[in-house]
């Protein structure tokens, strides 16, 4: 079975340049998760999907940051206009569904590390 | 709200050595709990899970369990490789599924 796929893996851009990473999750997943992660720190939630609806948008700074999941399976995140403290891995993470025994488990993709010079 | 405290990194060991990463957590309700390993330059990987209290998560050689009364997921392993040398995250899971991680602890193993 194929795992989470993310493209591209490295991007490196200039400040104020737009940016956006591709996320397919695990297949038959239902919930798509996009998460931030600074060098040595824990991923954070940047926002989750239930299908194709944002349910949990809290954590995206929506000045720059926007997402969008069509038709409830690919998603892409955007930033735009990119600031140098945007310099992170951005990950993407699939489940089966909400939280059930056993549904909730996260698998995650490699990630897309991002550059802003 | 939750939360998750690490050991802090790195932890150097030498091979076959035994390996304690502590993990302590703080929740409302009863959460899952996870641990994840990242090696270099990828994604996260699950390494094993408990989803109620005096469960054993086992994978690979790593054991933790889930121990209410402590708040705690300790990850073990009785005889460590080269290979483990790598970042643990250990997570947990609200109500909600979002996963709130810890800061991660690198292990770094020698021959």
């Amino acid at each position: 079975e194929a795992g989470v796929v993310q493209s591209p893996r490295y991007k490196i851009i200039e400040k104020k340049q737009p940016v956006a990473f591709w996320c397919n999750p695990i297949s038959g997943h239902n919930t798509l998760y996009w998460y931030l992660q600074n060098l040595g720190q824990g991923p954070e939630l940047l926002i989750r999907y239930e299908n194709e609806e944002a349910v949990d948008d809290s954590q995206l700074p929506k000045d720059r940051f926007s997402a969008e999941r069509l038709k409830g399976v690919d998603s892409t995140l955007k930033i735009q206009p990119a600031e140098l403290g945007d310099s992170a891995v951005y990950l993407c993470a699939s489940s089966l569904g909400a939280p059930l025994a056993g549904e909730e488990t996260q698998y995650f993709g490699p990630g897309t590390r991002l550059l802003v010079l | 709200g939750n939360s998750v405290t690490q050991m802090e990194g790195p932890v150097t060991l030498s091979e076959e050595a035994f390996l304690t990463i502590n993990c302590t957590y703080t929740a409302t309700g009863y959460p899952s709990l996870f641990w994840y390993v990242q090696y270099p330059g990828e994604g996260l990987q699950l390494l094993l899970k408990a989803t109620k209290a005096d469960d054993k998560g086992s994978n690979k050689g790593f054991e933790a369990t889930y121990r209410k009364e402590t708040t705690s997921f300790h990850l073990e392993k009785g005889s460590v490789q080269v290979s483990d040398s790598a970042v643990y995250f250990c997570a947990l899971s609200g109500g909600y599924s979002t996963l709130t991680f810890g800061k991660g602890t690198m292990l770094l193993v020698s021959p």
